[in-house]
């Protein structure tokens, strides 16, 4: 079954310092997302992305975080300074066209675990 | 304020009982309410999606209901294995857009 894939599985970053997750998702899928755990909470929604644009954007996606759909297949979150508050489980998903209104199941990769020191 | 909570943190139950979660929220008024499995260390997995008009939706040993007026879903396992052990999440979808909002999940235990 084709699944969502990230890399790192582990980043470990300096604070202050850039870092790039990334993201390749499920091959056919249009709409993309990116979601965030603290450790001990709730999954917590970042962006979603739609042909080549942000489509929704939590209050916690500010002008430190971007997305970035480089090339067909990789799905990139950048932040650009990083904080001690940013260390969190990070999920990229996925899904498909909607039918209809209709919602269709996001798929999520295994996650990137950011520690920020 | 806006508020989803699902019942206990954790729930203990014997092989082959039927697992009741429940998920509560306040001040929304989601167009679906999704269910997901997640699993120590990894993403979540997409289990059951009910919309707003469905009273109960069912997949294998897996049934939801969804009930607007109580604005409650009670996600159901029945005949429950040692394998079913994980975390479960609500989630809710707000409107037309996809962006889910996750409850803090269940830690459910079967017990052989």
């Amino acid at each position: 079954e084709p699944e969502v894939t990230q890399t790192p599985s582990h980043q470990v970053t300096q604070m202050g310092q850039e870092v790039i997750l990334r993201c390749v998702p499920i091959s056919n899928h249009l709409y993309f997302y990116w979601y965030r755990q603290i450790l001990g909470q709730k999954v917590e929604f970042l962006v979603s992305f739609y042909n080549n644009e942000i489509s929704e954007k939590s209050e916690i996606f500010d002008d430190q975080f971007s997305v970035e759909r480089p090339d067909g297949s990789n799905f990139t979150l950048k932040i650009r300074s990083t904080k001690l508050e940013d260390s969190a489980m990070y999920f990229c998903a996925s899904s498909a066209r909607e039918s209809g209104l209709v919602p269709t199941p996001q798929h999520f990769g295994d996650g990137t675990r950011l520690s920020i020191l | 304020s806006q508020k989803i909570e699902q019942n206990s943190e954790a729930l203990n139950i014997q092989e082959g009982k039927t697992a009741t979660l429940t998920c509560n929220y306040t001040n929304y008024s989601p167009a679906y309410l999704q269910w997901y499995r997640q699993d120590p260390g990894r993403g979540p997995v997409f289990l059951l999606l009910i919309r707003e008009n469905e009273k109960e939706k069912r997949k294998e040993r897996l049934k939801v209901t969804f009930d607007t007026t109580l604005k409650q879903s009670l996600f159901h396992i029945t005949a429950s294995q040692p394998a079913d052990s994980a975390t479960y999440l609500c989630a809710l979808n707000l409107g037309a857009g996809n962006m889910l909002t996750f409850g803090g999940g269940t830690r459910l235990m079967v017990k052989p």
